[in-house]
């Protein structure tokens, strides 16, 4: 299983851009990475799902370099609402891998 | 589609007592996870499922846990005897088996045995 490396936290304020990157070195070519959020008391939810350049959606967009060893979350125009935590998750079929969770990034929007 | 429905929502049993919880997956959806959610340990994955069939239970902490999945819409995690470091959120996801999905989560399930 691709191993998954992100900050444990970040703090960022209101209508700010917050990038949230995460480090996947031994990712494999039929991997996908998916990354996922979390409010208190609730389900991780999904959010936004690549396999390479960029992927954009009405939440997020989702950059990803040509080795893809790693890849960026970016949330535009944060607000309170935003503060959450941020799972970043790499793998294919799910016969080869399983929807295995890090430790996630802690994101805390201030006003 | 309700989304994937867990229950109950909260439970507060005895140490020793029998603990069942309950997950209905989204209809169509081939694969069931159960996870465990504490603050020191993150989320766990416990075991996962795929048309019915456990096909790895490696994340399952003792014996004292145990899963099933009867049909394509229920499954059970039973915790017995429970113990007080059992206490955690228990969550159930399912998905489907293509490349590019996503797995949608229940509320989840706050377990506390005192």
């Amino acid at each position: 299983l691709a191993k998954t490396t992100q900050p444990i936290s970040m703090d960022s304020y209101e209508g700010q851009e917050v990038n949230i990157t995460c480090s996947h070195n031994n990712i494999a070519t039929n991997d996908y990475i998916t990354w996922y959020q979390q409010f208190p008391s609730q389900g991780p939810r999904f959010i936004i799902q690549g396999y390479k350049t960029k992927v954009t959606n009405e939440v997020a967009s989702l950059f990803i370099p040509a080795d893809r060893k790693s890849s960026t979350l970016s949330l535009p125009r944060v607000s309170l609402s935003d503060t959450a935590v941020y799972y970043c998750l790499v793998g294919g079929f799910w016969g080869y891998s399983t929807l295995t969770f890090g430790k996630g990034t802690m994101l805390l929007v201030s006003p | 589609d309700a989304g994937v429905i867990q229950s109950p929502r909260h439970e507060v049993t005895e140490m020793g007592q029998e603990v069942t919880l309950r997950c209905k997956p989204i209809s169509g959806h081939d694969y069931l996870f159960w996870y465990r959610q504490t603050m020191m340990r993150g989320l766990e994955l416990l075991i996962y499922f795929n048309n019915n069939v456990p096909i790895d239970d490696s994340g399952m902490p003792e014996d004292r846990f145990s899963a099933k999945m009867p049909n394509a819409s229920f499954s059970t995690l039973k915790i017995q005897p429970s113990e007080p470091r059992d206490s955690a959120v228990y969550f159930c996801a399912s998905t489907q088996r293509t490349e590019n999905t996503e797995a949608f989560f229940g509320q989840g399930t706050r377990l506390t045995v005192v």
